[in-house]
C-alpha cells in the first residue's frame, strides 16, 4: 500500500517566522507534489519535483520554496510566514503510467496556522 | 491555461438517490481526466480516470464518461449511501508533458440517512 507521511500534522507559527513542512514517501515514486487546500479554491499546486535535486514551480509558488534532497523526502519552506499562508497543506507522490496517465497518492495533510 | 469547473459547491441527497456531480474542463490539448474523493480528516484518494473520448471510468459504484464534444466528465452513481459523504474533486492531466494535475474546486456531497 502506498504510504505518504507528513510532519508536523499541526503547526502554529508567528508572522515573519520560518516554517518547514516535511513529507516522506515509501512508494519509490519519482514525482512529489505540494498542494494547499482552501475553502472555495480546492487543491492548488505550489511546487513539485521529478526526483532528487529537482524542483518545479506550480500554480502558486510565491512565498514558498521547496527542497527535494532524496527520492523519499520533499520539504516545503515558508521563509517569512504570513497569515495568508494559513491553510491545510497536502503532500503527494506519484508516477506516470503510460503516455497520458498518472496517479497521485496523498498524505494526511498538515494544518498550518500563522498568527 | 487548463482549468476544471465543478458547478456544484455542495450537493445534498438522501440515501438511495441518484447522484450527478458536474465537471467541465478547458484545455488546449487532449487531457486525461480524473476523479478523486476526500473523506473527512484524510487526504484525497484516486477514484478513477479516463484517457480518451467515450472512455468510461468507474470504481466503487461511481462512473464517468469522457466526452470531448461537451468537454465534460460528470460523476454519477445510481444509489448513494451515507458512507459516500465526502468531497469529490475532478482533475485533468497536463497536456504539455508535465506530470501534474489541475484540480477543480471540489463538491461537498452530503448524504442524509
Amino acid at each position: 500500500e502506498a504510504a505518504v507521511t507528513q510532519s508536523p500534522r499541526n503547526k502554529v507559527a508567528v508572522t515573519g517566522g520560518k516554517v518547514t513542512l516535511s513529507c516522506n514517501q515509501t512508494n519509490n515514486h519519482n514525482n512529489m507534489y505540494w498542494y494547499r487546500q482552501d475553502t472555495g479554491h480546492g487543491l492548488r499546486l505550489i511546487h513539485y519535483s521529478y526526483g532528487a535535486g529537482s524542483t518545479e514551480k506550480g500554480d502558486i509558488p510565491d512565498g514558498y520554496k521547496a527542497s527535494r534532497p532524496s527520492q523519499e523526502n520533499f520539504s516545503l519552506i515558508l521563509e517569512l510566514a504570513t497569515p495568508s499562508q494559513t491553510s491545510v497543506y497536502f503532500c503527494a507522490s506519484g508516477n506516470r503510467l503510460g503516455s497520458s496517465s498518472y496517479e497521485q497518492y496523498f498524505g494526511p495533510g498538515t494544518r498550518l496556522t500563522v498568527l | 491555461g487548463d482549468s476544471v469547473t465543478q458547478t456544484e459547491g455542495q450537493v445534498a441527497l438522501s440515501e438511495e438517490d441518484f447522484l450527478t456531480i458536474h465537471c467541465n474542463y478547458s484545455a488546449s490539448g487532449y487531457p486525461a481526466l480524473f476523479w478523486y474523493v476526500q473523506y473527512p480528516g484524510e487526504g484525497p484518494q484516486f477514484l478513477f480516470r479516463a484517457s480518451r473520448d467515450k472512455e468510461k471510468g468507474s470504481s466503487r459504484g461511481f462512473e464517468a464518461t469522457y466526452d470531448k464534444g461537451t468537454t465534460s466528465f460528470h460523476l454519477r452513481k445510481a444509489s448513494v449511501q451515507e458512507s459516500d459523504s465526502a468531497v469529490y474533486y475532478c482533475a485533468l492531466g497536463d497536456t504539455e508533458g508535465a506530470d501534474r494535475l489541475t484540480f477543480g474546486k471540489g463538491t461537498q456531497l452530503i448524504i442524509q440517512p
